[in-house]
């Protein structure tokens, strides 16, 4: 199956600060999500990104899917901002057979 | 999350009992996902209803598990003769439609004693 990495697992920073998590993926895939889980353990989807560039607010992302990686970029990071962010991939256009990496869990301090 | 509906929201039992974790999610989405996630990991896929279609279990780690989904509608996942390593919190998702996202319930944490 496709393998998903994440990086970097952990991160701390600054309120303010801006950063980048990336998803790298082993083979060609037809469907990319982001999540965020927040600390009570609930999950938001925050981008559907099979390919291009969307941005929401503060947050926007990247995928290149011919170099098999994605990019989550975070700008003026706030509190709320913390939690674990999950890169999630499959190669159909459906959601079956998606997996997800194991997150990397970003930390904001005021 | 919005329209995903899971319960127990905890449940703690003892070595070798059977558990049952149920999911409701809005009607209208036929499709319909069981995943766990153990302490500090990601998510794992267990099973995925689609419609009238034949659910795909390959994610189901053991004969020990098993689900169903009534109706088209509530969705319940039954672990037998649980053992200590189930622990985990188990997510349920629907399918989305249009940008065809994952919307996941808040969990049921299962903690075998």
């Amino acid at each position: 199956g496709i393998q998903v990495e994440q990086s970097p697992p952990d991160l701390i920073l600054q309120e303010g600060a801006n950063s980048t998590l990336r998803c790298n993926f082993s083979d060609s895939v037809n469907n990319l999500q982001w999540f965020h889980q927040n600390p009570w353990g609930q999950l938001i989807n925050l981008f559907y990104i099979p390919s291009g560039t969307k941005q929401n607010g503060r947050l926007s992302a990247t995928t290149v899917a011919t170099e098999r990686y994605s990019l989550l970029y975070i700008s003026s990071s706030q509190t709320t901002d913390s939690g674990v962010y999950f890169c999630a991939v499959g190669p159909n256009f459906g959601n079956e057979k998606l997996t997800f990496g194991t997150g990397t869990r970003l930390t904001i301090i005021p | 999350g919005a329209g995903v509906s899971q319960s127990p929201s905890n449940k703690v039992t003892e070595k070798g009992k059977d558990v049952e974790l149920r999911c409701d999610p809005i009607s209208g989405h036929t499709a319909l996902y069981w995943y766990r996630q153990s302490l500090g990991q990601g998510l794992e896929f267990l099973i995925y209803f689609q419609g009238n279609s034949a659910p795909d279990k390959s994610g189901l780690p053991s004969d020990r598990f098993s689900a169903e989904r009534t109706g088209g509608s509530v969705s319940t996942l039954t672990i037998q003769r649980t053992q200590q390593e189930d622990s985990a919190v188990y997510l349920c998702a629907r399918g989305g439609t249009g940008a065809n996202v994952l919307t996941f319930g808040a969990g049921s944490r299962l903690t075998v004693l």
